[in-house]
């Protein structure tokens, strides 16, 4: 199940479910989209991104789907595994070009096998 | 390929000290670096923007004298936080752009932070 913690959401799953993270994104003129992985101790990893003119795209077991009518983006991710286990962040890029990410709060996934 | 390494990876030390952290794109020529801040449970705050050669830009909110930023080279920037206090402590991470010649399916690539307790 899914509760929100004091500042850190939490998404619990059993191994082999398929997990779906949401994101709530700000600026409607955000162009670019990202999620990135955090595992503890270390720095974001690049899962996939998406731009504003796509509504979904599949890399290996993961798939991103962006709703621009409501803001929304997910990460659905088939197949979880325990070593999933880490906070995925959206990242939208709100500025021109594509350099500047604003990150968004972050959801921690929790796989038990 | 775009590995980005930061040193040192964990710094403890005594309120009033300066730290230095560094950051280095390990195979690839960065134009532009970007320095975070992220705090226990929350999500990553963009400090500050340094281009190579360049003053770097701050976002609201952050004392540029008391995060000294240095591009000096297209491989090498670093972040001093000057007369560190407790609440400086943090999870800094930086991340790196390429060139324009440098082909990237990523827009910025990461670093694995540098972990700052201030006693």
């Amino acid at each position: 199940g899914e509760s929100v913690g004091l500042h850190l959401p939490t998404l619990s799953v059993q191994e082999g479910d398929n997990s779906i993270i949401n994101c709530a994104y700000s600026n409607s003129a955000s162009d670019y989209f990202i999620w990135y992985k955090q595992e503890s101790g270390k720095g974001p990893q690049f899962i996939i991104d998406i731009r504003s003119n796509m509504d979904k795209r599949q890399g290996q077991r993961v798939t991103v789907l962006l709703n621009k009518t409501v803001k929304h983006l997910s990460l659905q991710i088939a197949a979880t595994q325990p070593g999933d286990s880490a906070v995925y962040f959206c990242a939208e890029n709100m500025r021109q070009g594509y350099s500047t990410l604003t990150f968004g709060k972050g959801t921690m996934l929790l796989v038990s096998p | 390929g775009a590995v980005v390494s930061q040193h040192p990876s964990w710094v403890i030390c005594k309120s009033g000290t300066s730290v230095k952290i560094e950051c280095r794109s390990l195979d690839f020529q960065a134009t532009t670096m970007f320095w975070y801040r992220q705090f226990p449970k929350q999500s990553l705050m963009l400090m500050a923007t340094s281009n190579e050669g360049s003053k770097a830009t701050y976002e609201q909110g952050v004392e540029k004298d008391k995060f000294l930023i240095n591009h000096a080279s297209l491989t090498l920037s670093t972040l001093t936080v000057t007369s560190a206090h407790p609440e400086d402590s943090s999870f800094y991470i930086c991340s790196a752009r390429g060139t324009a010649i440098f082909y990237s399916n990523q827009p910025q690539h990461f670093g694995d932070g540098t972990r700052l307790s201030i006693l």
